[in-house]
Formats: structure tokens, sequence, C-alpha cells
């Protein structure tokens, strides 16, 4: 149990474009989702957390105007990549949480490679 | 504020030797500790978690941690070592606050040599 996809798990695009990034819960309702973001060989940095059915709150420094997240569902999230460039090139994972029956663990996604050219 | 510190970026140990990985935490309130592992290219898995009760927690892969108060450690070792247990493994604290947000340490890669 306690499932989570991310698609694409990557994505080339040209400077300028946007991107979406797809996280699922596949077999439990996530009250919560976070998105990740990890550079090479470091550890990961949040950059969200998105309640079902509410604004996300962004952590400092992250534009929430390029990182728009979107948690329309107990088992959807998105995150889309606005205007991208390749400094926005990296690794991210996004992680779900059902704080009422997984006692407060957050499952991983598999990750999504964006890499802007 | 919570912190977490994992001791040694690279730790290499020879196939069937003791795995030790070393997390020390910082937290204002009771914590929540997890150990993930994470393959080149993927996500994190959970290892295994403690939240309350016993001290020593089992997880998967023949890995397990113990929690000490009085040390705010949270060591993970695996008896003997396999090859496929070479990744990277991350130390990770929450607190018991509405945002329940997860405090990662920077990582140990592990190497095991044959």
């Amino acid at each position: 149990g306690a499932v989570v996809s991310q698609h694409p798990s990557r994505v080339i695009c040209k400077s300028g474009t946007s991107v979406k990034i797809e996280c699922r819960s596949l077999d439990f309702q996530a009250t919560t989702m976070f998105w990740y973001r990890q550079f090479p060989k470091k550890s990961l940095m949040l950059m969200a957390t998105s309640n079902e059915g509410s604004k996300a709150t962004y952590e400092q420094g992250v534009e929430k105007d390029k990182f728009l997240i979107n948690h329309a569902s107990l088992t959807l999230s998105t995150l889309t990549v606005t205007s991208a460039h390749p400094e926005d090139s990296s690794f991210y994972i996004c992680s779900a949480s059902s704080f009422r029956t997984t006692q407060e663990t957050q499952y991983f996604g598999p990750g999504t490679r964006l890499l802007v050219l | 504020a919570q912190s977490v510190t994992q001791l040694g970026s690279h730790v290499s140990v020879s196939e069937g030797a003791l795995v030790l990985l070393r997390c020390n935490y910082s937290s204002s309130v009771p914590p929540y500790l997890f150990w993930y592992v994470q393959y080149p290219n993927q996500g994190l898995q959970l290892l295994l978690k403690y939240t309350t009760g016993a001290t020593l927690v089992k997880g998967i892969n023949g890995f397990e941690a113990g929690f000490k108060k009085s040390e705010a450690s949270f060591h993970l070792t695996k008896p003997s070592a396999h090859m496929s247990d070479a990744a990277e493994y991350f130390c990770a604290v929450s607190g018991s606050g509405s945002a329940r947000q997860l405090t990662f340490g920077s990582g140990t890669q592990l190497t095991v040599l044959p």
C-alpha cells in the first residue's frame, strides 16, 4: 500500500515553455502533498506544502508564480513550472500523506527529471 | 525548529560487514524520526520510522534503528551488508505540529565493496 506515482518521469523542454508534473496517490487519499526539489548529490529541499482544496504554502525563496501548485482532489496534485529556464532543471519529487491513517508518514513518488534547454 | 545531522557523507563497508549510518537530530517537540533510502534516479523509499513506543525500530531489508533520546540520535544499522544496499540514505525528522513537514539530513552515500 501507500503508492505514489509521478508523471512524467522525465521531460525535456525549451526555455520559456511551461511544464506540468502530476503526482498521484494510487491507493490512499492524500490530505497533504509536498513538493521537493533535489539537486545532484544533494538532499531534498521542500518547495511547498499543499492541502486538498486550499492554496499551497510555499517555502521561503520559492516563487509561487513560477511554481504553480494545484491540489484539486485527494489523489492528485500538480506542479507547473511556468516559463521554465535552464536553472529550473532539476529532479522534482512529490510526497503524499494522509495524517488520518498513515501516522505522519510521507510516501514519495519516483521523481521527475526536468531538463530545460 | 528542527534539524538533522548525518555524520559522514560517504560510508564504505565490505559485503557482509556491519552497516552503521549515524543520525543526530534537534527538535523542540517530541520527534518523529524516519530513514529513507534513495536509489539512483528514483524517489525515496521508507525504510523505517519511529513515532512512539519501542525505541528499537525494525524496518525493511534487515535494517533497524535505535532511538536514544539522551543522545538525540537515531542511528541506522544492518548486521550484514549486501551489494544491493548501496544507495543514498536520508534521515529525517518531523514534529507533531500541524505542518508535519520533514526536515532531511544531507544524506549518506553507502558503498558496499565486494
